[in-house]
């Protein structure tokens, strides 16, 4: 298993502005995800974060938008670029690690609300 | 169409019920699914997990997997108000070394005293 730390657990953001979201695991990982839970919707992948190499974004996101960073084993931060209201959301940090495939564990999550 | 369909509800329910949550999906090339509980203001934790087509029991849940119509099912027995969540379906294929899961929207669980 993994405990993992999120940073803010909340906040409440001015449109326009940017806001950084730290996760810490306490065991080394390959690959860290980043997930955003929209009110109604599903668990949408953002990004895999790979330590030493680039992020890989899924589709409709974007590294201008979504930078991340990865610069170890244990730690990465998404910074959400330039908010709109539209950009209120749930983001959760995860890793895969356990029993079964796919199987992650997952931060508390950072609650951004844009105003 | 989505990859996975689930009803958000609430489903509200009275302590002791048979609680029956579902899924279906549209990709074929599954082959894991999973069942996440997620308590209000946590992130979510695996429950369930199931390979390919059948049952598994775990206590007083059980998944249920039929690929042949692309549905899943989490079964909870004498629900408990302390099964109060939202549950997300999840499935997943190889893809690159990794299985990263597709999640449903998730269906919040009300089982009241």
């Amino acid at each position: 298993s993994a405990v993992i730390s999120q940073k803010p657990s909340r906040d409440i953001c001015q449109r326009g502005t940017s806001l950084t979201i730290q996760c810490q695991v306490d065991s080394q990982v390959t690959m860290m995800f980043w997930y955003r839970q929209q009110p109604g919707q599903s668990l949408t992948l953002i990004a895999t974060a790979n330590q030493g190499s680039e992020a890989t974004y899924e589709s409709g996101f974007v590294i201008d938008k979504f930078p991340i960073s990865r610069p170890n084993l244990t730690f990465s931060t998404l910074t959400v670029s330039n908010m709109s209201p539209e950009d209120s959301s749930i983001y959760l940090c995860s890793v895969e690690m356990g029993r079964a495939p796919g199987e992650l564990f997952f931060g508390e999550g950072s609650r951004l609300t844009v105003l | 169409q989505k990859e996975v369909e689930q009803d958000p509800g609430p489903l509200s329910v009275p302590e002791g019920a048979i609680v029956s949550l579902n899924c279906t999906y549209s990709n074929s090339a599954f082959q894991y699914f999973m069942w996440y509980r997620q308590y209000s203001r946590k992130g979510p934790e695996l429950l369930m997990y199931t390979y390919s087509s059948g049952n598994k029991e775990d206590g007083r849940f059980t998944a249920q997997v039929d690929k042949s119509s692309k549905y899943i099912s989490l079964f909870i027995r004498d629900s408990q108000p302390s099964d109060s969540a939202t549950y997300l379906c999840a499935m997943s294929s190889p893809s690159g070394g990794s299985y990263i899961p597709t999640f449903g929207r998730g269906t919040s669980l009300i089982v009241h005293p």
